[in-house]
């Protein structure tokens, strides 16, 4: 069984310092991980993935997160934050290989300070 | 533009009254999802379908039904049998071909309340 967890429902920066969002994944073989960025009362846009490639993916916006099989990791992190990085964020393991489904974590709220 | 259209944006139901959540794609995409999302629980499959004509229990598919008539086209009807259906819906769709990226696209959703 896949599942993935957030670490941190909440985390609060300060503009201009770096953005760490956090996630463990379990997967039973090599998985497909996504991050999602969701503002409110808006559908899901996708900010990276991961597919077995480069272990290091690089992002929209600036995020990047690095795949670490031996952490059974993925976190998030952008080296300076925006007030427009102020979102919901969603780590996401897919059940590639049945029936393509995403299973999500349960949600980091950034706020970003002035 | 290919995307995922997703209607209303906004919808009230009364209790007791059965409605129906519209979610139109033109990608071409062999599979097709929807999602229920409350505060602070992520999202959670209702359904999904991954070719015309069948489609598949997700983990709270209680209260709700689907179809999947076209492949461009997978409605998901709230029933008056679900007990809390206030949330907001979440449609996606994605191709089933592993040669390709697993790229999923997201309607913008519809907010159901229940009044």
């Amino acid at each position: 069984a896949q599942s993935v967890t957030q670490l941190d429902s909440h985390v609060s920066v300060s503009e201009g310092t770096p953005v760490l969002l956090r996630c463990n994944y379990s997967s039973s073989y090599s998985p497909s991980l996504f991050w999602y960025v969701q503002h409110p009362n808006k559908g899901l846009q996708l900010l990276l993935k991961y597919t077995s490639a480069a272990t290091l993916v690089k992002g929209i916006n600036g995020f990047e997160a690095e795949f670490k099989k031996s952490e059974t990791s993925f976190h998030l992190t952008k080296p300076s934050a925006h007030m427009s990085d102020a979102a919901e964020y969603f780590c996401v393991v897919s059940d590639r290989i049945n029936t393509g489904k995403l299973i999500f974590g349960q949600g980091t709220t950034l706020q970003v300070k002035p | 533009d290919g995307g995922i259209t997703q209607s209303p944006k906004y919808l009230f139901r009364k209790e007791g009254q059965n409605v129906t959540l519209s979610c139109e794609q033109n990608l071409n995409h062999d599979a097709m999802y929807w999602y229920r999302q409350d505060p602070g629980q992520g999202l959670r499959l209702i359904y999904y379908s991954q070719i015309v004509n069948d489609f598949q229990k997700g983990d709270i598919a209680e209260g709700y039904s689907v179809s999947r008539e076209k492949k461009e086209s997978f409605p998901l009807t709230v029933t008056s049998a679900q007990k809390n259906p206030t949330a907001f819906y979440l449609c996606a769709s994605k191709t089933m071909d592993r040669g390709k990226d697993y790229g999923y696209t997201f309607g913008s959703g519809t907010r159901l309340t229940v009044v």
